[in-house]
């Protein structure tokens, strides 16, 4: 299958600091990517669904001026996390959409934030 | 809104026994129906996709099949192995290229 990757895996950050995730489809071209967050025990929530060369679609509760989302090419999107505070401190996954396997979504490996 | 509801929310079992995850959700106009599998503190492996016309998909031990009118869908594992053990996620993808998960299955195999 396809390969989704993350970097970096985990971070620790200090409150008030901004904080950038890489998401990047490696063998495929991704049209659309997504981004999820998920709390310890809990399912993932869908946080937003970024499309390459326009403006990302936030769920609702989701704050997009916290939560920039930028997909600038078909195998890249970032998340950068900014001014972060401890209740941002989750596991955010990413993943993908191949068209070219029947919208399959693949998934990145992660991102373990921990804002202290 | 769609909503996904998976049953049981936890099942612990012997090597060796045949299990049925279940898996329901509200909105029946889906593309496909995708079942993941989650190992604590990593990301998820897809272990197989149903798309809407299909009734099931196999791939080793697992077969999954997808009702859609009303709303199910199943993984069945077959002689299950401590290794099987993990969060098994059932996820309808929707119009609007949304993707809604279940609160998952939570399965110990126990040697």
């Amino acid at each position: 299958g396809a390969v989704v990757s993350q970097h970096p895996s985990r971070v620790i950050c200090k409150s008030g600091t901004s904080v950038k995730i890489e998401c990047r489809s490696l063998d495929f071209q991704a049209t659309t990517m997504f981004w999820y967050r998920q709390f310890p025990k809990q399912s993932l929530m869908l946080m937003a669904t970024s499309n390459e060369g326009s403006k990302a679609t936030y769920e609702q509760g989701v704050e997009k001026d916290k939560f920039l989302i930028n997909h600038a090419s078909l195998t890249l999107s970032t998340l950068t996390v900014t001014s972060a505070h401890p209740e941002d401190s989750s596991f955010y996954i990413c993943s993908a959409i191949s068209g070219a396997q029947n919208n399959e979504q693949f998934f990145g490996p992660g991102t373990r934030l921990t804002v202290l | 809104k769609q909503e996904v509801t998976q049953i049981p929310a936890a099942l612990s079992v012997p090597e060796g026994e045949n299990l049925v995850l279940n898996c329901s959700f509200t909105d029946s106009a889906i593309y496909n129906l995708q079942w993941f599998r989650q190992d604590p503190g990593k990301g998820l492996t897809s272990l197989l996709l149903i798309q809407s016309s299909q009734r099931e998909q196999t791939s080793g031990r697992l077969n999954a099949s997808l009702d859609k009118s009303s709303g199910r869908s199943t993984l069945y594992i077959a002689a299950s192995q401590p290794g099987d053990s993990a969060t098994y996620l059932c996820a309808p993808y929707t119009g609007g290229f949304k993707t809604i998960f279940g609160a998952g299955t939570r399965l110990f195999v126990k040697a």
